[in-house]
């Protein structure tokens, strides 16, 4: 069945850059998202790419694809105390009628 | 200038209780949905709706029944509420199904006591 997978804590210095990753099972998946929550609020999406791509950069974020490995990578670059969240990969079923949401990354940033 | 506005909030209620959330979008968008997210942040799709029809009902308890009287409404009633219920429910709006990045209200956080 379709399944997105990611760890649940990453813990980076500030002003490092901070990698957060996720792998998928469904090969056909056309859209893979990131979206961010920070507490007590909804979720935001940040960027997402396309499935013929394998990168995509918008400012401090790089979104990384590999389909091969079904694998897909958020890297945030200058990390900030604003950027402290859980974020969240999903990916377009295949019957494309819903968009399946990983378990989330809490991201800490320690100063 | 809210764009998916969810009431109420925060919602404490007792077992037993009936209760109803409210969602509104005001993007045009003619799909909503509701999502269930637990106290470990997994989050799982229960509804989704078209232009006023139900497209997506997942392993939802029928306790559960949403409305959409029009397609900027989504509104989710549950009965006979449980205590693991509690939970905190998302909104969410789309333009067309699936593939379209869904636009998220701020949730209410149910309590069942």
């Amino acid at each position: 069945g379709e399944d997105v997978e990611q760890s649940l804590f990453l813990s980076v210095r500030e002003g490092d850059s901070s990698v957060i990753n996720c792998t998928y099972t469904d090969s056909s998946s056309t859209y893979l998202y990131w979206y961010k929550q920070e507490p007590g609020a909804g979720l935001q999406l940040l960027t997402y790419i396309f499935s013929n791509m394998d990168m995509k950069q918008d400012q401090r974020l790089t979104v990384l694809l590999n389909k091969k490995d079904k694998h897909l990578s958020l890297r945030i670059a200058d990390t900030q105390t604003g950027d402290s969240a859980i974020y969240f990969c999903a990916e377009v079923s295949s019957s494309a009628s819903k968009i399946i949401f990983g378990s989330g990354t809490r991201l800490s940033i320690r100063p | 200038d809210t764009a998916v506005s969810q009431t109420p909030k925060y919602l404490v209620t007792q077992m037993g209780n009936d209760k109803s959330i409210k969602c509104e979008q005001n993007l045009g968008h003619d799909t909503m949905y509701w999502y269930k997210q637990d106290s470990k942040k997994f989050l799982k799709i229960m509804f989704s709706y078209n232009n006023k029809e139900l497209i997506i009902n997942e392993t939802v308890p029928n306790r559960f029944s949403p409305k959409s009287p029009d397609k900027a409404h989504l509104n989710l009633h549950i009965n006979s509420l449980e205590l693991g219920d509690s939970a905190v429910y998302f909104c969410a709006s789309s333009q067309g199904q699936g593939s379209q990045p869904q636009h998220f209200g701020d949730g209410t956080r149910l309590s069942i006591l």
